[in-house]
């Protein structure tokens, strides 16, 4: 069975504070990807990754990074949160681009 | 700008009737389109995916593509409140983007 799996439910960090946000998946997919979910505005692709140590920036990389040192693992990273970075963070992953994307549980980050 | 439109209701239909659901999309040059539902609190899961003109069925879920008038619509037969969710629609456009829609909340009546 598919499995993507998220560092955590829920979060609660101070602004200013370095966030990091962790994504496992065990289908040997090459793609991976971050996205944050809004209310309204669906969900917007912050970064991708078609392999380990390769990124390509989404529609609203900023303030973010990522890293992928191993083909299974895709980490988000916040340099400095800040309280519009409070979201739903869901990660994602895909065998070829532009098919079905299995989704992890999704990671609520509020930034007081 | 390429986009992908759903009304985002809710929209509201009694057991056992037909759910419709629609979906425009921009860019002309979309090749693989997606339904997912997403209940409240969790992550979206594929119901369906569609890559030709006309229906595909599944169950009680047909999904339909009409790529000259650029909209993808999702059918519930018999609907049930467990169908009751947001439902959003996702259109690959090429590279490494698949755009999303911002979904429909759909409310089944018991």
């Amino acid at each position: 069975d598919v499995k993507v799996t998220q560092s955590s439910r829920y979060l609660v960090k101070r602004t200013g504070e370095k966030v990091f946000l962790e994504c496992v998946q065990d289908m040997d997919h090459e793609n991976m990807f971050w996205y944050r979910q809004d209310p309204g505005l669906g969900l917007r692709l912050i970064y991708f990754s078609y392999d380990v140590k390769m990124k390509e920036k989404g529609d609203i990389p900023e303030g973010y990074s990522v890293s992928r040192e191993k083909k299974e693992r895709f980490s988000l990273i916040l340099e400095s949160a800040s309280t519009n970075q409070t979201s739903m963070y869901l990660c994602a992953s895909s065998g070829t681009v532009g098919e079905t994307q299995y989704f992890g549980p999704g990671t609520r980050l509020l930034v007081l | 700008q390429k986009e992908v439109e759903q009304n985002s209701g809710p929209l509201s239909v009694p057991e056992g009737a037909i759910a419709s659901l629609n979906c425009t999309y921009s860019d002309r040059g979309s090749q693989s389109f997606f339904w997912y539902r997403q209940y409240s609190g969790k992550s979206p899961e594929l119901i369906m995916s569609i890559y030709s003109n006309g229906d595909k069925e599944d169950g009680r879920f047909t999904a339909q593509l009409n790529k000259a008038s650029q909209y993808v619509s999702l059918l519930i037969r018999d609907s049930q409140p467990s169908d009751s969710a947001t439902y959003l629609c996702a259109v690959y456009t090429g590279g490494f983007k698949t755009i999303f829609g911002a979904g429909t909340r759909l409310f089944v009546k018991a």
